[in-house]
């Protein structure tokens, strides 16, 4: 079975450029988390959807970063417009349910020039 | 022809050794960026330039508008600087949208 996929893998813009990533979570999986990691520390939570419904989204900078899940399957992230401290790993990763096992994918590494 | 060439694609040297990456493109740009880009993945950007040149430490970036070349010096090479290095142009023509080099692999031996 396919995992959590992401893409794309590798991304480097320059800043006040926009940027997406794409998630296509394991199949049957309701909930879809989106993690900010930076170098050296652990993911941060930035999102986390119930099928369509963004259910905590208190860590999202929401004056540049933006999601949606409009289907409850594939998500989006959005960065508009990028700053140089946004470079990190963009982690998407899906769940059976809250609290339940998550699957990660293998991240999308953003680097703002 | 590639709108941005480096040279060489890959360049081996014994440690201490004076190092220079060339960067020719066709077109005219707006800016230059220098990158080193590590085993698993990680880029760091060294330098950008519009004109003339700059230091940061062992490493020298300079630029000639007229003839279309920048060059990236390392002096005192030493086996950390063993990386891929990568010339990035924005174009006058494509906004912000970075062209890149194909990246020269140096290989620092101690």
């Amino acid at each position: 079975e396919a995992g959590v996929v992401q893409s794309p893998r590798y991304k480097i813009i320059e800043k006040k450029q926009p940027v997406a990533f794409w998630c296509n979570p394991i199949s049957g999986h309701n909930t879809l988390y989106w993690y900010l990691q930076n170098l050296g520390q652990g993911p941060e939570l930035l999102i986390r959807y119930e099928n369509e419904e963004a259910v905590d989204d208190s860590q999202l900078p929401k004056d540049r970063f933006s999601a949606e899940r409009l289907k409850g399957v594939d998500s989006t992230l959005k960065i508009q417009p990028a700053e140089l401290g946004d470079s990190a790993v963009y982690l998407c990763a899906s769940s059976l349910g809250f609290g339940t096992t998550q699957y990660f994918g293998p991240g999308t590494r953003l680097t703002v020039l | 022809k590639n709108e941005v060439e480096q040279s060489p694609q890959n360049l081996t040297a014994q440690e201490g050794e004076f190092i220079t990456i060339n960067c020719s493109y066709s077109v005219g740009i707006s800016a230059l960026h220098w990158l080193q880009q590590h085993p698993g993945g990680g880029i760091v950007s060294l330098f950008m330039l519009s004109s003339g040149k700059k230091k940061h430490g062992r490493l020298i970036a300079t630029i000639n508008i007229q003839e279309k070349h920048s060059s990236l010096h390392i002096t005192a090479s030493h086996p950390r600087d063993s990386a891929v290095y990568i010339c990035a142009v924005r174009l006058e023509t494509s906004g912000s949208r970075l062209t890149f080099g194909e990246g020269t692999q140096l290989t620092v031996n101690p």
